[in-house]
């Protein structure tokens, strides 16, 4: 069935540098993404969504950006801090979930 | 305004038992999902409704479990007849309607012995 996924497993940034996190989705009619975190024995946490209509989105030091043409998907982190340290998930459609990009934090 | 409530958090349960987990909707929130979790893994879908009715079972196994959103209550998902496999965290999470931004509860953390 359709399904979205991840590329990168890990990512390991130095305090204060950028993240970006890509995610790949394979249902072209897809039309709202969302990203969350998710923090050690938590719930994962809204981070923020896109609609199918733009191609970006910004919010408090998140960027998230869509490029339907190839279905890929971003989340871009500015200034990273040791709190955003934490699993990253995007989701599709009535919240199909990725496997997850493990975010590390190096201080 | 309550976030969404699972209870209870955690949950031991011997082979061949029976387990219920619920959830809360924030107020006002019609559509509630459910996932399993297994450690070091994503968030697998399992079941999607809205109140009174099933929209998507799509990620249910076919045997032993169920779930509900009545009228009136939280939405349960049971798993009857529990093996040692279940053991996962189970998370809900609800939306005021579907394609909207969704607000998951903590877990419940299933054990089975």
């Amino acid at each position: 069935g359709e399904s979205v996924g991840l590329h990168l497993p890990t990512l390991s940034v130095q305090e204060g540098d950028n993240s970006i996190i890509n995610c790949a989705y394979s249902n072209s009619a897809s039309d709202y993404f969302i990203w969350y975190k998710q923090e050690s024995g938590k719930g994962p946490q809204f981070i923020i969504d896109i609609r199918s209509n733009m191609d970006k989105r910004q919010g408090q030091r998140v960027t998230v950006l869509l490029n339907k043409t190839v279905k890929h998907l971003s989340l871009q982190i500015a200034a990273t801090q040791p709190g955003d340290s934490a699993v990253y998930f995007c989701a599709e459609n009535k919240l199909v979930f990725g496997a997850g990009t493990i975010l590390r934090v190096k201080s | 305004n309550a976030g969404v409530m699972q209870n209870p958090r955690h949950l031991v349960r011997r082979r061949g038992q029976e387990a219920r987990l619920r959830c809360s909707p924030m107020k006002g929130h019609s559509h509630v999902y459910w996932y399993r979790q297994l450690p070091e893994e994503g968030l697998k879908f399992m079941v999607y409704l809205q109140k009174e009715n099933i929209i998507d079972e799509s990620g249910m196994p076919k045997e032993r479990f169920s779930a509900e959103f009545p009228k009136e209550g939280p939405s349960i998902l049971r798993i009857q007849q529990v093996v040692r496999g279940d053991s996962a965290a189970y998370f809900c999470a609800s939306s005021h309607k579907g394609n909207t931004e969704a607000f998951f509860g903590q877990g419940t953390r299933l054990t089975v012995v």
